[in-house]
């Protein structure tokens, strides 16, 4: 059953520093998404990105974040700067873009922590 | 996208059936019901979906009532492993004109005691 990867699993990270985390999506899927969960607090939509723009984005998404589809199978995240509030799980999703219900499809997640 | 109340938490016994319950009073008609759980800080894991009709597959079931205003999550035969925070989230159907972003609530906390 295919399924959306991340790499890497666990990313530690000095304060001030860049990260790029990467998602492998579902190959067909032409939706893909980025949320993060900070310990003990809810899943946040971060982004979302389709035909290689962002279709939406939430307040967290400020400058210091920005995603790319570099290639055809990969979909990263970069954080410029990282603070300590940046501390979280990041998932990555994709889905289909069918019309009607669209599911959308989680990998395992980073863990990016920020010292 | 609708707001959606869930129990906190919720207790049941190995092998009998969960029923997770969520309230989606302001549900409008172009809204489906979707089921996701997180297990541990795992990725959320899709469970199923459903717009009017009751839904069956090989991880659940979910029971939409007529007026569509609340649904039920049914595990039939509940195992340790389903220990998980499960959520219920009410979203439009249609990408290009709403957008695509899950909601997630704080979601139901379900136990599974041997």
């Amino acid at each position: 059953e295919p399924e959306v990867t991340q790499t890497p699993s666990h990313q530690v990270t000095q304060m001030g520093q860049e990260v790029i985390l990467r998602c492998v999506p579902i190959s067909n899927h032409l939706y893909f998404y980025w949320y993060r969960q900070i310990l003990g607090q809810k899943v946040e939509f971060l982004v979302s990105f389709y035909n290689n723009e962002i279709s939406e984005k939430s307040e967290i998404f400020d400058d210091q974040f920005s995603v790319e589809r570099p290639d055809g199978s990969n979909f990263t995240l970069k954080i410029r700067s990282t603070k300590l509030e940046d501390s979280a799980m990041y998932f990555c999703a994709s889905s289909h873009g069918l019309a009607g219900a669209d599911t959308q499809y989680f990998g395992p997640g980073t863990r990016l922590t920020v010292l | 996208d609708a707001k959606t109340t869930q129990p906190p938490s919720m207790d049941c016994a190995e092998g009998r059936a969960a029923n997770l319950p969520c309230n989606h009073s302001t549900i409008s008609g172009n809204e489906y019901v979707y089921w996701y759980r997180q297990i541990h800080s795992q990725g959320p894991q899709y469970i199923i979906h459903g717009l009017k009709n009751n839904e069956t597959n090989e991880m659940a079931s979910l029971i939409i009532t007529e007026d569509r205003k609340s649904s039920t999550l049914i595990l039939p035969h509940a195992t340790l492993r389903d220990t998980a925070v499960y959520y219920c989230i009410v979203r439009v159907a249609s990408i290009m004109e709403y957008g695509n972003k899950l909601v997630f609530g704080a979601g139901t906390i379900l136990r599974v005691k041997s």
